[in-house]
Parts: structure tokens; sequence; C-alpha cells
């Protein structure tokens, strides 16, 4: 059974400073690998898909790793800003059509 | 640009009471899914439909959960009776199976469900 474990649970930093998030996976027999936001209260929004093939995605200032064979994926955050807090989830598509997720990790930027 | 519509927002009902969630797929998706979600357990899938049939709903208490999909633009998750630990928060994504490998799927806002 596939388990997605993303660590730290919570994470604070200050304005302006890089972060790394990190995800891992326990079945290394995946299709694709993505990255959620979601807000409090809203729903979730897709930021990153890394296909099982690929090894990175990036988007602006975010860059999504993966690496497959040590059931790993990092989100790395550059330059966090305000607006960037927010819980942060990891998922995993196995099967034809499931997506594990993690339990997220609760990103919080201070001005 | 096109989003995956979930009413109601939220819903308060009485233990016992039976509840029907609503869900609008993206037009053209073809794979619909229902999650719940909880501080607990984190998101869970509950079931999927593609083409409007029943794929998986291993993630569903049978006795007293049922999803169906009338038409290609509503998916329905009824709870009869429900519980107190049926609180959370359902949401609904949609996406395309032809495209399963590339575009991900796209979630609603979700029904955020209290009984008490």
């Amino acid at each position: 059974k596939q388990e997605v474990t993303q660590i730290p649970a919570a994470l604070s930093v200050p304005e302006g400073e890089n972060l790394v998030l990190n995800c891992s996976f326990t079945d290394s027999a995946i299709y694709n690998l993505q990255w959620f936001r979601q807000d409090p209260g809203k729903g979730l929004t897709s930021l990153l898909l890394i296909q099982s093939s690929q090894r990175e995605q990036t988007s602006g200032r975010l860059n999504a790793s993966l690496d497959k064979s040590s059931g790993r994926s990092t989100l790395y955050i550059a330059a966090s800003q305000p607006g960037d807090s927010a819980t942060y989830l990891c998922a995993v598509k196995v099967g034809s059509e499931k997506l594990v997720f993690g339990k997220g990790t609760k990103l919080t930027v201070n001005p | 640009d096109a989003r995956v519509t979930q009413t109601p927002r939220h819903k308060v009902t009485e233990m016992g009471q039976e509840v029907t969630m609503r869900c609008q797929p993206i037009l053209g998706h073809n794979t619909v899914f229902w999650y719940r979600q909880t501080m607990m357990q984190g998101l869970e899938l509950l079931a999927y439909f593609r083409n409007r049939a029943p794929l998986d709903d291993s993630g569903m208490p049978k006795d007293r959960f049922s999803a169906e999909m009338p038409d290609a633009t509503l998916a329905t998750l009824k709870i009869q009776p429900s519980e107190p630990r049926d609180s959370a928060v359902y949401f609904c994504a949609s996406g395309s199976y032809r495209d399963r490998g590339s575009l991900g799927y796209t979630f609603g806002s979700g029904t955020r469900l209290t009984v008490v």
C-alpha cells in the first residue's frame, strides 16, 4: 500500500528565505507526482506536476524535483513571500487513476 | 477558467439526516473523484468514476454512503443516515483520462459538512 509522508508538518520562515518542503513515498511505481497548495477553507490548487520519467519541473519561484528510485520529491520555494503561506500537499498517482496524498506541510512566511 | 463546482459550500445537519452533496465537473472531463479531508486522516479517496461508470468505491462506507453520476454534468455523494464522524470537507475533482499522464486534476472548493 502506497504511503506518502511530508516533513515537516509545519514550517515558519521569515520573508525572503529560500525553503524546501519534502515528500517521500513508499512505492516507486508511480505515474506522476503532483504538488498542490491549499489555502484555509479553500480547495486544492495544482502547482506542479512531474511525470515519472521527469526529474524536475519549474514554475516561477517554484521548483519540484523527483527521485523515483529513492521515493522522494522536494518542492523548492525561492524568495518566499507572505502570500506563499498555505498548506502544501504532495500526491502521487498510482494504479489507474488514484491520487494518494500526504498530510501536508503548513507553511507560514512572516513579514 | 474552467472549474469544478460543488454545492453546497457548507452544510450543518443533525445526526441521522440524509445529506446530498453535488459536483459539476469540468465540461469534457471524463473522470470524477470524491475525496474526504479530515485533520486526522488527511485526504482520502472515497470513490471515482470514468465516463459515468463507478470504477472504485472501496474507500466508501457502503452501508451509508452512495455515489452516482446521473449524467456527465453531475456527480452526487449521499450519506444516509449521517453520523458525527462524517463531519469533514468533501472534495470533488475532475480530470481527463486521455491526458492522465500530463494534466493532473482540478479540485472543487469543497463542501464542509458538520453533523451534530
